[in-house]
């Protein structure tokens, strides 16, 4: 058990629909990233949060937004659902910047 | 811009013999370097580190990784492959003042 919780472990949901996954961080960790991992595109960097600030964005779409809440938890919000955003959705969180980071489970997101 | 690459995004070997899993990075300053472990159907698990010190670096589970600066190499070694190891490897690396960069990935295969 890494101590980063990600919730729903599991989600189906329709094409147009929106979404939102919740990260918990490891105690103490300040810094959080979130990654999508499909086959055909492998790991993507989706965008990090520090100390509720967002500190460095990847490959994230538009339709998809995030933030870190005073209490360090955070949100990915995925909208306007597209067949191709069914992926595995991870969260990682790391003390501070430029340190290790450990993973969540990940949050399976099938769209139909 | 950083870049990672694994040779080989499938390795095989028999149960009990040599595991040598290859990755190289792009950086003329040395960056820290990882490694992480996929189970199925799991989040990623760091396995070993390395930051600074001793080049040498054991991990979990009985993995090696040795950091080569001329070579700009950080590959990952078992001596002797268990039906366990059977994962997908990720190597990582965080550039100075950078965010991680991920390898594609190396899906180790343990045959009986």
């Amino acid at each position: 058990d890494s101590g980063v919780t990600q919730t729903p472990k599991h989600l189906i949901t329709a094409t147009g629909q929106r979404v939102t996954l919740r990260c918990s961080p490891r105690s103490g960790d300040l810094s959080v990233y979130w990654y999508q991992q499909s086959l055909d595109q492998g790991l993507q960097f989706l965008i990090q949060y520090y100390n509720g600030e967002e500190r460095a964005k990847g490959n994230i779409l538009e339709r998809f937004s995030a933030q870190q809440f005073p209490d360090l938890h955070s949100e990915l919000n995925l909208s306007s659902l597209e067949l191709g955003d069914s992926a595995l959705y991870f969260c990682a969180s790391s003390v501070i910047l430029d340190t290790e980071a450990f993973f969540g489970q990940g949050t399976r997101l099938t769209v139909v | 811009a950083q870049s990672v690459t694994q040779l080989g995004s499938h390795v095989s070997v028999s149960e009990g013999a040599l595991v040598l899993l290859r990755c190289n990075y792009s950086s003329s300053v040395p960056p820290y370097l990882f490694w992480y472990v996929q189970y199925p159907n799991q989040g990623l698990q760091l396995l070993l580190k390395y930051t600074t010190g001793a080049t040498l670096v054991k991990g979990i589970n009985g993995f090696e990784a040795e950091f080569k600066k001329s070579e700009t190499s950080f590959h990952l070694t078992k001596p002797s492959a268990h039906m366990s190891d059977a994962a997908e490897y990720f190597c990582a690396v965080i550039p100075p003042g950078q965010n991680f960069v991920f390898g594609p990935g190396t899906r180790l295969s343990v045959l009986p």
